[in-house]
């Protein structure tokens, strides 16, 4: 069984470009969580998904940033016109049942996309 | 709001012994999970070990055990016989209301020496 993937794994942005971040959860499962790690500190929550959905997306900044989780295809995080204090690493977890974590439903992260904003 | 506390910014442990990375919460929740991730300098999230709220026994995963005191709010990570490997980030983290996004402390650097 795959585990979560996200690409790409190094993505080099300048500042007013976009970035497009990637995320295919693991099979059979249908929730999306996504973090941004700023450097030396932890994992802060951004927004979370089910298919065709946004269940809550209380972490995101308001402006430039968008996800979506299509019926078909990979979850997308998008940063719009991004700027130096975008620069971070995103990782994407994935859980088969989402709401309240069970032992069953532990979240499982993949490997995260380090953006560098020049 | 639900807070996380990783008071120790970097340990460090002779390989072989044991050594306990603290943690403690904060939550209104009557029923709550409590997560440990290792995140070696490759960058990835490793899931650990977790532990319910109302698990009546404290959760053990292998060489991890997790010293869960309720009342003190507590959550301990314990990494027995340590092992140069495990020199990592870790990271505590709890889930939030239902939804099950996750909040994480700072996380604790441990490096184990030979």
């Amino acid at each position: 069984n795959a585990g979560v993937m996200q690409n790409p794994r190094h993505l080099v942005r300048r500042r007013g470009q976009e970035a497009r971040l990637r995320c295919s959860p693991m099979k059979g499962h249908s929730h999306v969580y996504w973090y941004r790690q700023l450097p030396e500190e932890g994992l802060k929550f951004m927004v979370y998904l089910q298919k065709e959905n946004i269940i809550d997306e209380s972490g995101m900044p308001k402006e430039r940033f968008s996800a979506e989780f299509p019926k078909e295809g990979p979850s997308i995080l998008r940063i719009q016109q991004v700027v130096r204090g975008d620069s971070a690493a995103y990782f994407c977890a994935s859980s088969p049942l989402g709401g309240r974590a069970l032992r069953t439903d532990t979240q499982y992260f993949g490997p995260g996309t380090r953006l560098t904003v020049l | 709001a639900q807070k996380i506390t990783q008071t120790q910014p970097g340990m460090f442990v002779q390989e072989k012994e044991a050594v306990t990375l603290d943690c403690t919460y904060d939550t209104s929740d009557q029923s709550y999970g409590l997560f440990w991730y290792k995140q070696p300098s490759s960058g990835e999230m490793i899931f650990l070990i977790y532990q319910g709220s109302y698990d009546e026994q404290n959760a053990t995963e292998g060489r991890y055990s997790l010293n869960f005191q309720k009342a003190r709010k507590s959550a301990n990570l314990v990494i027995s016989a340590s092992q140069l490997g495990d020199s990592a980030m870790y990271f505590c983290a709890s889930e939030r209301g239902s939804q099950g996004n996750l909040i994480f402390g700072k996380g604790t650097k441990l490096s184990v020496k030979p």
